[in-house]
């Protein structure tokens, strides 16, 4: 459960839809996370969603879970300028060790 | 409330020499966790405290150790700094232990090792 990938770059205008994408190799992974790092920051927490489901909705944020293709996918409605940062993906199997993956820097064009 | 924070901010050391980080948690959380990030790259997992105890210890050298006090609060010690160490190190508390508990990030210290 250590090989979290993501693409590094995405850029889109605002005012369109953004989708960050992740995969994790642990098919075991009971939890799997969002976070957003702005510069110099630390990591804050977006959403979660847990293993038995393939969808979860918050606000502008929308997440996507494939288990059979071990994908993980964020989708931001109406992006904003303020949504630009890096995102990261992370899992947990349970334990008490999260795994990250390399972050998404997402650029949004006004 | 208060969210993690953590002391210093940012630090630079020489190599060889040793260094005190300090975290503490949301009120109420009683897990701590540490992690390294190294630029460019995702947090990498160092340790995690639960009352008290280690509960989790990721790829890191003995060099690297921690403890957690009575009120939760946590110490990372790194002895015998290489150049390597220089990264921000992230402090993150949760309510308990598990992958159910989300953890909230502190805002991290800046190490640089000349």
């Amino acid at each position: 459960g250590e090989d979290v990938e993501q693409s590094l770059f995405l850029s889109v205008r605002e005012g369109d839809s953004s989708v960050i994408n992740c995969t994790y190799t642990d098919s075991s992974s009971t939890y799997l996370y969002w976070y957003k790092q702005e510069p110099g920051a630390g990591l804050q927490l977006l959403t979660y969603i847990f293993s038995n489901m393939d969808m979860k909705q918050d606000q502008r944020l929308t997440v996507l879970l494939n288990k059979k293709d071990k994908h993980l996918s964020l989708r931001i409605a109406d992006t904003q300028t303020g949504d630009s940062a890096i995102y990261f993906c992370a899992e947990s199997m349970g334990s008490n060790q999260f795994y990250f993956g390399t972050g998404t820097s997402l650029t949004v064009i006004p | 409330d208060a969210g993690v924070t953590q002391s210093p901010t940012h630090l630079i050391k020489t190599r060889g020499q040793h260094v005190t980080l300090r975290c503490s948690p949301i009120s109420g959380h009683k897990s701590v966790s540490w992690y390294q990030q190294v630029l460019g790259q995702g947090p990498q997992f160092i340790f995690q405290y639960y009352e008290k105890e280690e509960r989790g210890r990721g790829n890191f050298p003995d060099r690297f150790s921690a403890r957690q006090f009575p009120n939760y609060s946590s110490e990372l010690n790194v002895n015998a700094l290489l150049l390597g160490d220089s990264a921000l190190y992230l402090c993150a508390s949760s309510a308990g232990v598990g992958g159910g508990s989300a953890q909230y990030f502190g805002p991290g210290t800046r190490l640089t090792v000349l």
